[in-house]
């Protein structure tokens, strides 16, 4: 399976809990997108990465949330000290290039629930 | 104003049927447009994009207006599966990578 693979699928986290998110972007694909749906709503952009660099990150709160993309190993979404309002449904998406038009291709996104 | 518009619906249409969505965005200098399809809050995917001239896939049409900042998707002889959420994408601008996503419009198509 080429696609954009994350995981977990589903997350439970307590309050004050670490949630990491983990994202493999489509192969050939060096660029990732982070999304965050929360429930009856859109989609909301967070960051965007490339290898070892943040491009865009000014959808992502300025506390607790940070996101990397290292040379080696999947892209990490993390949030320190999760409350309840971070639960929401987390998209990964990915595309091959820089160039415009150049669509991007979604994994099966995190669930993420906070007790 | 919100800076990708849709209706959110729901349609209703029966099967068959001939529907058709529109999309408003605000940034006049955004360059790249989709139509993605999600199912039950499951992972958007690629319906289309969407080019100047217009284009055309199978039963599914899509227009786009930059003089009015809209686009369109018209589907044509509605099947069951055709039922989702359909959202529109604008990227966020010249030079910028981010996508904007619209809150979607829905769409159910009765037997």
């Amino acid at each position: 399976n080429a696609g954009v693979m994350q995981n977990p699928r589903h997350l439970v986290r307590r309050r004050g809990q670490e949630a990491r998110l983990r994202c493999s972007p489509m192969k050939g694909h060096s660029h990732v997108y982070w999304y965050r749906q929360l429930p009856e709503e859109g989609l909301k952009f967070m960051v965007y990465l490339q290898k070892e660099n943040i491009i865009d990150e000014s959808g992502m709160p300025k506390e607790r949330f940070s996101a990397e993309f290292p040379k080696e190993g999947p892209s990490i979404l993390r949030i320190q000290q999760v409350v309840r309002g971070d639960s929401a449904a987390y998209f990964c998406a990915s595309s091959p290039g820089q160039g415009f038009g150049q669509p991007q291709h979604f994994g099966d996104g995190t669930r993420l629930s906070i007790l | 104003r919100k800076e990708v518009e849709q209706d959110p619906g729901p349609f209703n249409v029966p099967e068959g049927a001939t529907v058709a969505f529109n999309c408003t965005y605000s940034n006049s200098a955004s360059q790249s447009f989709f139509w993605y399809r999600q199912d039950c809050r499951k992972e958007p995917k690629l319906l289309m994009s969407v080019y100047s001239s217009g284009n055309e896939d199978g039963r599914f049409t899509a227009q786009l207006n930059r003089a009015s900042q809209y686009i369109s998707l018209l589907i044509r002889d509605s099947k069951l599966s055709d039922s989702a959420t359909y959202l529109c994408v604008v990227n966020g601008g010249s030079g910028t990578y981010k996508y904007i996503f619209g809150t979607g419009t829905r769409l159910k198509v009765l037997a």
